[in-house]
C-alpha cells in the first residue's frame, strides 16, 4: 500500500539554526508532493507543493523543499528557523494512479518542531 | 466566510448521546473529505465526496455517519461512540477528485472528546 514517512517525530532546534525534515514515500509513478503546517491552535495550511519542474519547490516563510526522484524523497528545508515557525508539519503525497484514479492525498504521521528562541 | 469553516469547533460527549460536525467550504470546491487526526498517528481519511457523492469509507465504523446534502456542506452525524474516538475531526475540500493535483484546503477542526 501507498505510505509516506516522515524520519523525525520531533525536532527541538534554537533560533537561527537550519532545519531539514525528512519525507519519504512508497511507488514510483507519477506523485504530486505537499507539505503542510499545523501552527498551534489552527488548521492545516499549505506550506509549499511540488507538481512538475524545477524538482526545488520554494514555498512561504523561507521554506524549500528538494524532490529526488530516484530517493522517493522530498524533504523540506529552512536555513534559519524561528521561534515563529514552532508547529507541526505534515508531509503528503497523492499517486494519481492509485485508489479508482483519483489523487488520493496520504499523509506522514508529522513531524513537531519546537523552536527555542 | 473564506475557506473551509467547522463548527463546533470543540464538542464533548458522553457515549450515549448523538451530535453532529458541521462543514462549509466557501471554495466552490466539489470534493469534500473528513479526517480523524489523533496524536502519534497520520491523519486517517474517513470518508470522501465528490459531487455530493460518497466515493470512499475507509472501513469506518457505522457509529460515524457522513452526509453531503451539497457540494458546499458536510456532515458527519455522531451516536454511541467509544473514548477512543476523542481525536481532531478535520474536514477538507478540493476542486475535485480528479483535478489533475487535487490540493487539498483544511478546515480548523472540531476537537471531540467522548466521555
Amino acid at each position: 500500500a501507498q505510505s509516506v514517512s516522515q524520519h523525525n517525530h520531533h525536532v527541538i532546534l534554537s533560533e537561527a539554526a537550519s532545519l531539514e525534515l525528512g519525507c519519504n514515500y512508497s511507488y514510483g509513478g507519477t506523485v504530486n508532493l505537499f507539505w503542510y503546517v499545523q501552527y498551534p491552535g489552527q488548521h492545516l495550511q499549505l506550506l509549499l507543493k511540488y507538481f512538475s519542474g524545477d524538482p526545488l519547490v520554494k514555498g512561504i516563510k523561507g521554506f524549500e523543499a528538494e524532490f529526488i526522484k530516484s530517493k522517493f524523497s522530498f524533504n523540506l528545508r529552512k536555513p534559519s528557523v524561528q521561534w515563529s515557525d514552532t508547529a507541526e508539519y505534515f508531509c503528503a503525497v497523492n499517486w494519481s494512479k492509485f485508489s479508482g484514479g483519483y489523487n488520493k492525498l496520504i499523509f506522514g504521521a508529522g513531524t513537531r518542531l519546537a523552536v527555542h528562541p | 466566510e473564506t475557506g473551509v469553516t467547522q463548527t463546533p469547533r470543540h464538542l464533548v460527549m458522553g457515549m450515549t448521546n448523538k451530535k453532529s460536525l458541521k462543514c462549509e467550504q466557501h471554495l466552490g470546491h466539489n470534493a469534500m473529505y473528513w479526517y480523524k487526526q489523533s496524536a502519534k498517528k497520520p491523519l486517517e481519511l474517513m470518508f470522501v465526496y465528490n459531487f455530493k457523492e460518497q466515493t470512499e469509507n475507509n472501513s469506518v465504523p457505522s457509529r460515524f455517519s457522513p452526509e453531503c446534502p451539497n457540494s458546499s456542506h458536510l456532515f458527519l452525524h455522531l451516536h454511541t461512540l467509544q473514548p477512543e474516538d476523542s481525536a481532531l475531526y478535520l474536514c477538507a475540500s478540493s476542486q475535485d477528485l480528479y483535478h489533475p493535483y487535487n490540493e487539498q484546503f483544511f478546515g480548523p477542526g472540531t476537537r471531540l472528546t467522548v466521555l
